[in-house]
């Protein structure tokens, strides 16, 4: 079974700061890299999707992929309260289906 | 409005009960997933479709059954022979198969009693 790695604790982060959320992964085929957005008791919500090494922004997001070291990251810039919530890292590991770390929690303090 | 709904939203069974979990999408998405979520789980794949009337197991298949009659619609049972039925069930659908992209319902919530 294919591994995605989320080993860090939950996050706390003043607001305004950058929440840093790291994610490795065993395929080393793998060649598309998901974030999901998850608050507390609803569903996913697909937040970044990156495909090539280097970064990609969006908004106050950028995801980093590093596919030599088997990782990915997200930056959350200008932390707001709103993005308290738990994030998801996936992984695609082919026949499109993604495998799913088990997340990081993120709290932002106002 | 396009999107992908699951009912219903809380669902209560009793012990040896079979359940079907409905998910339907009106994104035309071709591919549609079916998952599990434990607390401080990742999510799991149970089932998935690529294709109307075709379907593979996923990682954890056991106990649960599906059908894709209509590109619409994938809906889940949980059957009696599933141990541990309890948890969060979630729908997805992406374009196609090429296209990694996975969009979710909002979820149904089963509990068994």
């Amino acid at each position: 079974q294919k591994e995605v790695e989320q080993n860090s604790g939950p996050l706390s982060v003043p607001e305004g700061a950058i929440a840093s959320l790291n994610c490795t992964y065993s395929d080393r085929g793998s060649q598309s890299f998901f974030w999901y957005r998850q608050y507390s008791g609803k569903s996913p919500e697909l937040i970044m999707s990156i495909y090539s090494n280097g970064d990609k922004e969006d908004g106050r997001f950028t995801a980093q992929l590093n596919k030599a070291s088997q990782y990915v990251s997200l930056l959350i810039r200008d932390s707001q309260p709103s993005d308290s919530a738990t994030y998801l890292c996936a992984v695609n590991y082919g026949n499109n289906r993604l495998a799913f770390g088990k997340g990081n929690q993120v709290v932002v303090i106002p | 409005d396009g999107g992908i709904t699951q009912s219903p939203k809380y669902l209560f069974r009793k012990e040896g009960q079979n359940v079907t979990l409905s998910c339907e999408q009106n994104l035309n998405h071709d591919a549609m997933y079916w998952y599990r979520q434990d607390p401080g789980q990742g999510l799991r794949l149970i089932y998935y479709s690529q294709i109307v009337n075709d379907f593979q197991k996923g990682d954890i298949a056991e106990g649960y059954s599906v059908s894709r009659e209509k590109k619409e619609s994938f809906p889940l049972t949980v059957t009696s022979a599933q141990k541990n039925p309890t948890a969060f069930y979630l729908c997805a659908s992406s374009i196609d198969r090429a296209v990694n992209e996975q969009f979710f319902g909002p979820g149904t919530r089963l509990t068994v009693l």
